[in-house]
């Protein structure tokens, strides 16, 4: 069964603490991204990967942290310097193709990140 | 800054009636435009998308008209149902991944 898996669904951060969602793959897809979603704001990308051990920022990275150990998973770090991280985060993955030819981003269901 | 801007912010179509939701991009180096389908509380899916090359893209009730020059691209749902009532993101893509638009939210009233 192909596809992409968020764990947990929800998860729950108290004040000053560092929390990582958990993002898997079996699509072997080479590149992957995490996107933070609040109303009425979009898809707003954090970060991204095209290939083991190397990731870039996206438009809002300030206050997140990954790793791209596994070509399989890409774990995302929200950390405490992240004032406002109430949203709904969502992994995606896609194929590669050259560096400037966009391949369909296939999505997982999503982690909810509240504040306790 | 790269931006696409979409509209309306929300729609409600009658059953059977054709919703229309459209998007304006910047980046004139954006490939690939797809158009994502959410339910609440899932992720977005693929609905359909479209390279710059073509017009127009149709797949069953769903069609993407494309206009180069004037950097729009709109969807259109024929014979809209109850169940497409969702939320609906534009994207324009290029090397860096994707650029989302803010989204409509689209109720199909029986």
């Amino acid at each position: 069964d192909g596809g992409i898996t968020q764990s947990p669904k929800y998860l729950f951060r108290k004040e000053g603490q560092n929390v990582t969602l958990s993002c898997e793959q079996n699509l072997n897809h080479d590149a992957m991204y995490w996107y933070r979603q609040d109303p009425g704001q979009g898809l707003r990308l954090i970060y991204y990967s095209q290939i083991v051990n190397d990731f870039q920022k996206g438009d809002i990275a300030e206050g997140y942290s990954v790793s791209r150990e596994k070509k399989e998973s890409f774990p995302l770090t929200v950390t405490s310097a992240q004032k406002n991280p109430t949203a709904f985060y969502l992994c995606a993955s896609s194929r590669l193709r050259g560096l400037s030819f966009q391949e369909t981003q296939y999505f997982g269901p999503g982690t909810r990140l509240l504040v306790l | 800054q790269q931006q696409v801007k979409q509209s309306p912010q929300s729609l409600i179509v009658q059953k059977g009636g054709i919703s229309i939701i459209n998007c304006a991009y910047e980046n004139t180096a954006f490939d690939y435009f797809p158009w994502y389908q959410q339910f609440p509380g899932k992720g977005p899916a693929l609905l359909i998308a479209i390279r710059p090359d073509v017009s127009e893209k149709k797949e069953g009730r769903f069609t993407i008209s494309f206009n180069k020059s004037a950097k729009q691209f709109s969807l259109h749902i024929m014979d809209s149902q109850p169940g497409d009532s969702a939320t609906y993101f534009c994207a324009g893509g290029g090397a860096d991944g994707l650029t989302f638009g803010k989204g409509t939210h689209l109720i199909i009233q029986p």
